[in-house]
């Protein structure tokens, strides 16, 4: 049973326009969501955070926002940029239990044009 | 500056070969992990270790074990390999806090003929 789910495996957006990035989870107890990025050959690094407290956070051209009640996520990058293209994970866990373990989705592939 | 180090990049292995592939993090994190990767599937947890010596499995901990002597090393062992094993191979680690960012290794891509 996939709890987090990321519906759009690729996503092609041109350069300078806003990409957003999807994500639904079905677990109710999951209070607090990550996105991380990733490059092929190397490790996911985590690029931005939101508890359940909260329905928006932004850090530079990064937004994430959190819609509890459609139990939905969405990443917003404006503007884009060529380097930006990666695989893109959010994931999802329960504060304070079960020793920090995240839920992943499958990725979304996010492809930014010159 | 955060560091979790994996020991290969890359590994070709024999199907019936047992395989070792070891992590280490500097960062006295109490919790560490390892994932696979594979396309369309995402990041599925194979087991987890909170403390020394002590372990949980995952989401697909079937033909995995693994081993915590040290804090800060991390072992994830393949008894018998077998083709369905060839992946992408991520560990991380982590504080034992409320709100819990993972930091990855590189990965170890593994290819089992």
């Amino acid at each position: 049973d996939q709890q987090v789910k990321q519906n759009s495996p690729s996503l092609s957006v041109q350069e300078g326009r806003i990409s957003i990035l999807n994500c639904d989870y079905t677990n109710s107890m999951f209070d607090y969501f990550l996105w991380y990025k990733k490059y092929p050959a190397e490790g996911p690094t985590f690029l931005i955070s939101i508890s359940s407290i909260k329905d928006k956070n932004e850090d530079g051209r990064f937004t994430v926002f959190l819609n509890k009640s459609a139990k939905h996520l969405s990443l917003h990058i404006v503007p884009s940029q060529p380097g930006d293209s990666a695989v893109y994970f959010c994931a999802a866990s329960v504060s304070g239990t079960s020793y920090g373990k995240l839920t992943f989705g499958q990725g979304t592939i996010l492809t930014v044009h010159p | 500056d955060v560091k979790v180090t994996q020991s290969s990049r890359y590994l070709v292995k024999r199907t019936g070969e047992k395989v070792f592939l070891e992590c280490v993090q500097d960062m006295d994190h109490e919790n560490m992990f390892w994932y696979r990767q594979d396309p369309g599937l995402g990041l599925r947890l194979i087991y987890f270790s909170y403390d020394v010596k002590m372990k949980e499995k995952g989401d697909i901990p079937e033909g995995y074990s693994v081993s915590r002597e040290k804090k800060e090393r991390f072992s994830l062992i393949l008894e018998s390999a077998s083709t369905n094993q060839t992946s992408m191979y991520l560990c991380a680690s982590s504080y034992e806090t409320a709100y819990n960012e993972q930091f990855f290794g590189p990965g170890t891509r593994l290819t089992v003929l």
